[in-house]
């Protein structure tokens, strides 16, 4: 199975700050890299798909790279709503599999 | 508008069974291919399984492989999972979720991803 490692489990920032969150897989997954948000008690929302594209309905503010076997997820300007739990997820091959989760707190 | 909403879960013995169902609506369900997600109390995220459109091709980990089915009525915009030899571990709230595409795990980068996703419904192994 890929492994996909996230950086860091946690971080803590204020609103308006930059953010990124790096994934790592454990075998090149190409493009085959997405991004969702959950938010506590509520189920995961689809971020970004593909490495890059914007799920529609998404902030422009939400943007992904990477390819091969590094993936970022960037926040340009933290916003109060976005302060959840983070994870990418690979779909290059079965079993599909998550990071472990990037748990963005305020600071 | 998609909609996924789950139901059957509640709490069984270790060893028992049970069957989750996930209704949809908001989009022509027999298109898509349909997944199951689950995710144990405070822990990450486990994809679990998933069927194809047609409900012909059908996918499992290996954690649940042998144990769980997966299955969908076309004619009732329906998917199931029956869960059989449920262990403590099985423990979790379970999602289910759409895949842009007829098939899964197939096409390209752009047709491999989640969707759409229902509110889970909490299954609980415990004697």
């Amino acid at each position: 199975d890929i492994q996909m490692t996230q950086s860091p489990s946690s971080l803590s920032a204020s609103v308006g700050d930059r953010v990124s969150i790096t994934c790592r897989a454990s075998q090149s997954i190409s493009n085959y890299l997405n991004w969702y948000q959950q938010k506590p008690g509520r189920a995961p929302k689809l971020l970004i798909y593909a490495a890059s594209s914007l799920q529609s309905g998404v902030p422009s503010r939400f943007s992904g790279s990477g390819s091969g076997t590094d993936f970022t997820l960037t926040i340009s300007s933290l916003q109060p709503e976005d302060f959840a739990t983070y994870y990418c997820q690979q779909s290059y091959t079965t079993p599909w599999t998550f990071g472990q989760g990037t748990k963005v707190e305020i600071e | 508008e998609v909609q996924l909403l789950e139901s059957g879960g509640g709490l069984v013995q270790p060893g028992g069974s049970l069957r989750v169902s996930c209704e949809a609506s908001g989009f022509t369900f027999s298109s898509y291919a349909l997944t199951w997600v689950r995710q144990a109390p405070g822990k990450g995220l486990e994809w679990v399984s998933a069927v194809s459109a047609s409900g012909g091709n059908t996918y499992y980990a290996d954690s649940v492989k042998g144990r769980f089915t997966i299955s969908r009525d076309n004619s009732k915009n329906t998917l199931y999972l029956q869960m059989y030899g449920l262990r403590a571990e099985d423990t979790a709230i379970y999602y289910c979720a759409k895949v842009p595409y007829l098939k899964f795990a197939s096409g390209t980068s752009r047709d491999r991803y989640l969707d759409s996703w229902g509110q889970g419904t909490l299954v609980t192994v415990s004697s």
